[in-house]
């Protein structure tokens, strides 16, 4: 059963477009949200995080949406840049959950910015 | 190294055989992690390291698995008796807060044939 979802494996936008990336997850006792980006034959890199306390971080060109009622977290790229092609991983702990040390990664989304 | 380090980059094994895979962490990190991503899959966590503490072991798939973590730097993840569903990218991060970011290293890519 997966608790952080990214149904999206792929997707494509123009650069100085706005790039969208979701993320839902099942489980209540998550409370702190990380997106991290991943170039090829790399290991992921942090990119961003929110607190289930905020609805809302922003830093530079991203931002980070959460929506708690929900369940759905996003990443907001503006303007998209062609070398932030990647896959991007959303990843929720639950640090009141006592566990806070461990990530539960969702599967991915391919990020393509075309020239 | 400024970053975490993991070798060997690649291994290639045969069905049956025991891997080391090592992993060195960012210098003063007190947390270190192992995560295997499989083919289309998430990072799935496997263990956890925090100083002197015994490690969470909770995610380990099997008894083939183990881990150590020497002198709280180096750490070395052990498959025993190989499988070909344990290949996978095997990834070790490091950290300074529990829960804060984690740092990867680049990845050990393991091929059971």
């Amino acid at each position: 059963d997966q608790q952080v979802k990214q149904n999206s494996p792929s997707l494509s936008v123009q650069e100085g477009r706005i790039s969208i990336l979701n993320c839902d997850y099942t489980n209540s006792m998550f409370d702190y949200f990380l997106w991290y980006k991943k170039y090829p034959a790399e290991g992921p890199t942090f990119l961003i995080s929110i607190s289930s306390i905020k609805d809302k971080n922003e830093d530079g060109r991203f931002t980070v949406f959460l929506n708690k009622s929900a369940k759905h977290l996003s990443l907001h790229i503006v303007p998209s840049q062609p070398g932030d092609s990647a896959v991007y991983f959303c990843a929720a702990s639950g640090v009141s959950g006592g566990s806070n040390y461990k990530l539960t990664f969702g599967k991915g989304t391919l990020l393509t910015v075309n020239p | 190294g400024a970053g975490v380090s993991q070798s060997p980059s690649n291994k290639v094994t045969e069905k049956g055989k025991d891997v080391e895979l090592r992993c060195d962490p960012i210098s003063g990190h007190t947390a270190l992690y192992w995560y295997r991503q499989s083919l289309g899959q998430g990072l799935e966590f496997l263990i956890y390291f925090q100083g002197n503490s015994a490690p969470d072991k909770s995610g380990l798939p099997s008894d083939r698995f183990s881990a150590e973590r020497t002198g709280g730097s180096v750490s070395t993840l052990t498959i025993q008796r190989t499988q070909q569903e344990d290949s996978a990218v095997y990834l070790c991060a490091s950290g300074v807060l529990s829960y804060n970011e984690q740092f990867f290293g680049p990845g050990t890519r393991l091929t059971v044939l």
